[in-house]
């Protein structure tokens, strides 16, 4: 069963803007994952956030993480026409399997 | 250290015929796992390999889909007697050892159209 669902399902943003993603979620988890995907290619790991931790940055990526509330969010600030992409959290079943949602489609116009 | 690697990255076949998808891990990566993506949907999981041994393929369809990771050479995923159903792009990632927070590296995905 799906696991994750991101919100919004698409966002149109200007260059220099921040883009902020939300990931809910059903059941308990050890860590929780974002991932780019660009049109036609594969997923690439932007960061891992576990149970325990409530923020972590990583360059201009933000990921805060609610276990009370079941609910991620990931927070990409300036960015940049090279951000476009779909993004994707993924939360772990079983220590491996990867579940996803159906992502978050980000356009950022010049 | 190259990245995982897929091929084909396109693969074409007519309903009914054989598909044979090939995953070759990173280096030293000795856990191999599948996921299928439809069309505006995230990835879905199908199965979970370690050298010579399938740990979980509680994703994959009971018939025509099997897969294997030899003790030499890449991972296959194989699809027998393809539907326009299997049409999807198929992701394999590798990781270096099991377990809460492992992350997981994805390949470029082979994209499978059935005609």
């Amino acid at each position: 069963s799906q696991q994750g669902e991101e919100d919004p399902q698409a966002l149109s943003i200007q260059e220099g803007e921040n883009a902020t993603m939300n990931c809910s979620y059903k059941t308990s988890i050890n860590n929780l994952q974002w991932y780019r995907q660009n049109s036609g290619r594969g997923l690439v790991h932007l960061i891992l956030i576990r149970s325990n931790e409530r923020e972590k940055h990583s360059g201009r990526l933000r990921v805060t993480l609610d276990t009370s509330k079941k609910s991620s969010s990931l927070l990409i600030t300036a960015s940049r026409a090279a951000d476009t992409a779909s993004y994707f959290c993924a939360t772990d079943e079983d220590d491996y399997k990867l579940s996803f949602g159906a992502g978050t489609t980000v356009t950022v116009r010049a | 250290n190259a990245g995982v690697m897929q091929n084909p990255r396109h693969l074409v076949r007519r309903r009914g015929q054989e598909a044979r998808l090939r995953c070759s891990p990173m280096k030293g990566h000795s856990h191999v796992y599948w996921y299928r993506q439809l069309p505006e949907e995230g990835l879905k999981f199908m199965v979970y390999l370690q050298k010579e041994n399938i740990i979980d393929e509680s994703g994959m369809p009971k018939e025509r889909f099997s897969a294997e990771f030899p003790k030499e050479g890449p991972s296959i995923l194989r699809i027998q007697q393809v539907v326009r159903g299997d049409s999807a792009a198929y992701f394999c990632a590798s990781s270096p050892n099991k377990g809460g927070g492992t992350t997981q590296y994805f390949g470029p995905g082979t994209r499978l159209t059935v005609l």
